[in-house]
């Protein structure tokens, strides 16, 4: 049982590129999440998902988009990387509210 | 809308000393109550949870935490450290329904002297 599997680990990108970074979970969660981690900032909304189909903004959505085909896979979007956009990308996925989140190992950015 | 305090940015802690991570929480009612672990370059893993019943839960690694509706607490304790529990540790507070989003605190960094 994988969990949550992110790709990739780590990634340079030049200003004005664009990537997607991807999320699959394998546990038939339809909660998902994709949160930021800057340092001493604890970790930031962009975007979540209540089911296939279904997808809505956090607290820091600029920047960003994202689409959920299917239950398994959350991939985010990021359209002409700034710098403001380095940071740990972390997604998550949940069955239901009191549960918690299970979350993915992360991917470091760099935009140089 | 909730939101999440931990008071304290940084700690440090003798191995075998006992320990307690403040997190205070704003919300009209109940939420659900999270305590998340990270070492570095790792993703979070749950220590424990509360949504309802007892207010003093267990979690992995000899972790607990209590909740305390009336001082709108949730705060970790271990009665006594190891070096291994050196790592960052979140709290977080989610509500019912609204996409069961999670709201973190800033964290705690914990530091073991040996």
């Amino acid at each position: 049982n994988a969990g949550v599997t992110q790709t990739p680990k780590f990634r340079i990108l030049k200003i004005g590129q664009s990537m997607t970074l991807q999320c699959t979970q394998d546990m038939n969660h339809n909660y998902m999440y994709w949160y930021r981690q800057d340092p001493g900032m604890g970790l930031k909304l962009i975007y979540y998902s209540v089911g296939a189909g279904i997808t809505d903004k956090g607290e820091v959505p600029n920047g960003y988009n994202v689409s959920r085909s299917t239950t398994e896979d959350f991939p985010l979007r990021l359209e002409l990387a700034a710098p403001s956009q380095t940071s740990v990308y972390f997604c998550a996925s949940s069955y239901f509210g009191g549960d918690g989140y299970t979350f993915g190992s992360g991917t470091r950015l760099t935009v140089v | 809308a909730q939101s999440v305090t931990q008071p304290d940015i940084h700690i440090t802690v003798s191995e075998g000393a006992s320990l307690e991570l403040r997190c205070n929480y704003s919300y009209g009612a109940t939420p659900y109550l999270f305590w998340y672990v990270q070492s570095p370059g790792q993703g979070l893993q749950l220590l424990l949870k509360y949504f309802s019943g007892d207010t003093l839960v267990q979690g992995i690694k000899g972790f607990e935490a209590e909740f305390k509706r009336s001082q709108s607490s949730f705060n970790l304790r271990k009665p006594s450290v190891h070096w291994s529990d050196a790592a960052e540790y979140f709290c977080a507070v989610g509500v019912p329904g609204g996409g069961n989003k999670l709201t973190f605190g800033t964290g705690t960094q914990l530091k073991v002297e040996l």
